[in-house]
């Protein structure tokens, strides 16, 4: 079953801050994160596993709430390079295919 | 490194034609999956390839058929194309997607009229 996320869009302004959430009805092994831009491929950007702990790099974070079945992607201080459709793509077992959300799409503008 | 290949990047069919895509994933990778993107519906999976054996399908007809080759390479064909199968068709490859995600590449766009 297909993750819902919100919001669906969003616009921020450079140095704001965003949150980005991910829900499932199903019990999850992994949620992972990916960035696509216009015109090019979805690039990853991390996994969160069920039991890990809260995972990031740079300005960018996520968390994985098991017992809601939930991820949440954190942008803090954004840039202009962070626009983009943001997706999750939850794994309910391991080894089974990604199911994706139908994305959000941020805007950063100056 | 070389990324994940896909060719054609651009195709535009008639209906009732068939169409095959390719994908050449990263060097070292064994698992090809296949996503079909677009707008409406997002990234809906297709089907995942392991050493050459098809390891999970999607809720696609019969039409969409895919295969690995031993050199990991993989290609998914469409018969009978229809006005809904215009898409953009995605690869991606992994050698542990657990750990490391998938690689995607940048897609053929497959416009059916």
């Amino acid at each position: 079953q297909q993750p819902v996320q919100s919001p669906q869009a969003v616009i921020l302004r450079e140095g704001e801050d965003a949150v980005i959430n991910c829900s499932s009805s199903k019990a999850l092994y992994s949620v992972h994160w990916y960035r696509q831009k216009h015109g090019e491929a979805p690039v990853f950007l991390m996994i969160l596993l069920k039991g890990g702990e809260q995972k990031g790099h740079e300005k960018i974070s996520a968390s994985f709430n098991e017992k809601k079945q939930q991820s949440s992607l954190y942008l803090t201080a954004s840039q202009l390079s962070y626009s983009g459709t943001y997706f999750c793509g939850t794994e309910p077992m391991g080894n089974t295919p990604l199911v994706f959300g139908k994305g959000t799409r941020l805007s950063v503008i100056a | 490194k070389a990324g994940v290949t896909q060719t054609p990047r651009y195709l535009i069919k008639t209906r009732g034609q068939q169409v095959t895509l390719s994908c050449s994933p990263i060097s070292g990778h064994r698992s090809v999956s296949w996503y079909q993107q677009t707008p409406g519906q997002g990234l809906q999976f297709l089907f995942e390839y392991f050493s050459e054996t098809q390891r999970n399908k999607g809720n696609f007809p019969g039409r969409f058929s895919g295969r690995q080759f031993s050199n990991s390479r993989s290609e998914m064909n469409v018969s009978t194309l229809e006005l809904g199968d215009s898409a953009l068709y995605l690869c991606a490859s992994s050698r542990d997607r657990t750990n490391y995600g998938y690689t995607f590449g940048s897609g053929t766009r497959l416009t059916v009229v």
